[in-house]
């Protein structure tokens, strides 16, 4: 079944402590992008990438970071949370033909106290 | 930043009556997508549009591109409570590109 997975589903951290969400597609996408979604705001682009080494700043990449050093893997790292980083966040990929559908996992919600 | 402005924000409508979202930018799109989110879940897409004037339906929601490729709509006709959910646009500005902004969501209840 074609899917992304994201984990964990719920994190609820403390200011300053570093943390991973982990984000997997099995349909050999060569996009990978990672959005946060807040009330009023819609879905954000943190940052994306177009292929294995290669990613880019979104709309909002601030106190984030990302790797994509396989195909298949596009972990967010956030170094140092901050409350205004709490969020329901979703990794999305898409294969690299024009107009392809962007297939989202079922999302991270982090609480930052 | 490209800003897709959805309209209305929240709908609550009786089953059976028919609705139209609208979905506005200054900027011109290459593509438009439209998905649809429910509760705990992430969106899943619904249609993309591509040319302008393109009119696409999908049983009982008929969407619409712009001529200009700058705005959208979705209308949904003798909607259903499973029409329940977020709506949400997004556009392409760039073929080959990854940057997809999307819009601020439409939030739809269907009341049956």
């Amino acid at each position: 079944e074609a899917q992304v997975t994201q984990n964990p589903r719920y994190l609820i951290t403390v200011t300053g402590k570093k943390l991973t969400v982990t984000c997997s597609q099995n349909m050999n996408h060569e996009y990978m992008s990672w959005y946060r979604q807040d009330p009023g705001l819609g879905l954000r682009q943190i940052y994306y990438s177009m292929n294995v080494e290669v990613t880019d700043k979104g709309d909002v990449p601030e106190g984030y970071k990302v790797s994509r050093k396989e195909k298949r893997n596009f972990p967010l790292i956030l170094e140092s949370p901050s409350p205004n980083q709490t969020s329901l966040y979703f990794c999305a990929s898409r294969g690299r033909l024009e107009n392809t559908e962007a297939f989202f996992g079922q999302g991270t919600r982090l609480t930052v106290v | 930043t490209q800003l897709l402005k959805q309209s209305p924000q929240f709908l609550s409508i009786q089953e059976g009556e028919n609705l139209t979202v609208y979905c506005n930018s200054s900027s011109v799109f290459s593509s438009l997508q439209w998905y649809r989110q429910e509760p705990g879940e992430g969106p899943v897409l619904l249609v993309t549009v591509v040319t302008g004037g393109e009119v696409k339906k999908l049983k009982r929601l008929t969407f619409q591109f712009g001529d200009a490729r700058k705005d959208s709509s979705l209308h949904i006709t003798a909607a259903q409570p499973g029409d329940t959910g977020l709506y949400l646009c997004a556009g392409a500005t760039d073929f080959g590109n990854e940057k997809l902004t999307f819009g601020t969501g439409t939030r739809l209840t269907i009341i049956p």
